[in-house]
Order: C-alpha cells, then structure tokens, then sequence
C-alpha cells in the first residue's frame, strides 16, 4: 500500500466555487499532515498544516483531519484563477524524520 | 532574510557523469533534506543531515551521498549518472531534525536533466 494516495486530477472548478481535495494515508502511526501548493515548474510552498482532528481554517483554506478514516482534506472556498497549480498532501509518521508525499492533485480554475 | 538557496538552477550533465548540487539553509535552521521529484510525482526523500550527521536517508541507490558541513549548508552528490536521474532537486531547511510542527520550508530546486 502506498503511503500516501490522491487522486491525480486534473480536478476542474468555475472561478467562485469550491475546490475540494482529498488524501489518504496509510494505517501508521501519524503526527503532522500538510498540503502544500506547487506551480508548474516551482518548488511546493506550504499551505496549510493539521495536527488533530477536525476543521482548520486559514483564509479561504480549510484542511480537515479524520484519522479514523485516515484521510485529510483540503477545502478552497471562492476558487480563483491563481489557485491553479498542483496540491500536494504530506504526512510525517512517528519515528521518521521525513514527509512522504502524495502525487498531488492538478487543479484548474476557469475563469 | 534569505530563504532556503539552492545552485544551480538548471543543470545538464551526461549519464555516467558526476554531479554536485548546493544548497544553503536559512539562517538559524540547523537541519537540512534533500527530495527528489520526478516529472509528474511528489517529492521523494533522499537524505535528511541535522547538526552535520545524517539522521535519515530514503530508499536510494549508493550513488547518491550528501554531507552536511560546519555552516549547516550541505552538498548533494550523485555519481554516474542515469537518464533516470532527471529530476527538480529540492532542498528543504527546517530548525530541528525531523519535521516537528514546522512542515519545511523548500529552496526554488535544482533542475537536473542527464543526456
């Protein structure tokens, strides 16, 4: 099983509406979930970091932890044009020093 | 303050040949990763070096090795290179090893294209 699964996309919203992503993860002990946003041909930028279940807010983003289910998604309210880019989701597990990574989603906004 | 600063920023090399990627963390972060991210996937980790020792490596082959020195800037190396090897190298800073409640921080990569 792989560590961490998004769906790839490309994922398509009108300009206003809400996009919605999602990621799972593996059945190990978790610490720190991340998405970061990546245009084409740059380096990931941190968005948004969940440490506990539930709801996390921060401007127009809204990450949601369920460990239960073991998926954490991201929510970008009045999508605009320049959210275009990939989302990538980042897990850090017990005892590992690094962040394994999804594929990351493609997202597209329309004008 | 500057963030994290890797060199080049585009580099082609020749399979079979060396390679020596830079980079410099920010100021005051202690801990610097490498990642690997092919066209089309996410960053993979390849090393993580904190206070000069390497603290956690991925699942890569020999050819690839890292050092940390005493200014916490560090090196990535990879010999004999494959076609295989084309990727955009990111580096990433963090103040204490491990990821902790920081996430990373990444440099602007280097990308590698081997011919």
């Amino acid at each position: 099983q792989k560590e961490v699964e998004q769906n790839s996309g490309p994922l398509s919203v009108p300009e206003g509406a809400i996009a919605s992503l999602n990621c799972t993860y593996s059945d190990r002990v978790s610490q720190s979930f991340f998405w970061y946003r990546q245009y084409s041909g740059k380096s990931p930028e941190l968005i948004m970091s969940i440490y506990s279940n539930g709801d996390k807010e921060d401007g127009r983003f809204t990450a949601q932890l369920n460990k239960a289910s073991q998926y954490v998604s991201l929510l970008i309210r009045d999508s605009q044009p320049s959210d275009s880019a990939t989302y990538l989701c980042a897990v850090n597990y017990n005892g590992a020093n690094n962040l394994f990574f999804g594929t990351g989603t493609r997202l597209t906004v329309i004008p | 303050d500057a963030g994290v600063t890797q060199s080049p920023t585009h580099l082609i090399k020749t399979r079979g040949q060396h390679v020596t990627l830079r980079c410099s963390p920010i100021s005051g972060h202690k801990s610097v990763s490498w990642y690997q991210q092919v066209l089309g996937q996410g960053p993979q980790f390849i090393f993580q070096y904190y206070e000069k020792e390497e603290r956690g490596r991925g699942n890569f082959p020999d050819r690839f090795s890292a050092r940390q020195f005493p200014n916490y800037s560090s090196e990535l190396n990879v010999n004999a290179l494959l076609l295989g090897d084309s990727a955009l190298y990111l580096c990433a800073s963090s103040f204490l090893t491990g990821t902790g409640s920081y996430g990373y921080t990444f440099g602007s990569g280097t990308r590698l294209t081997v011919v």
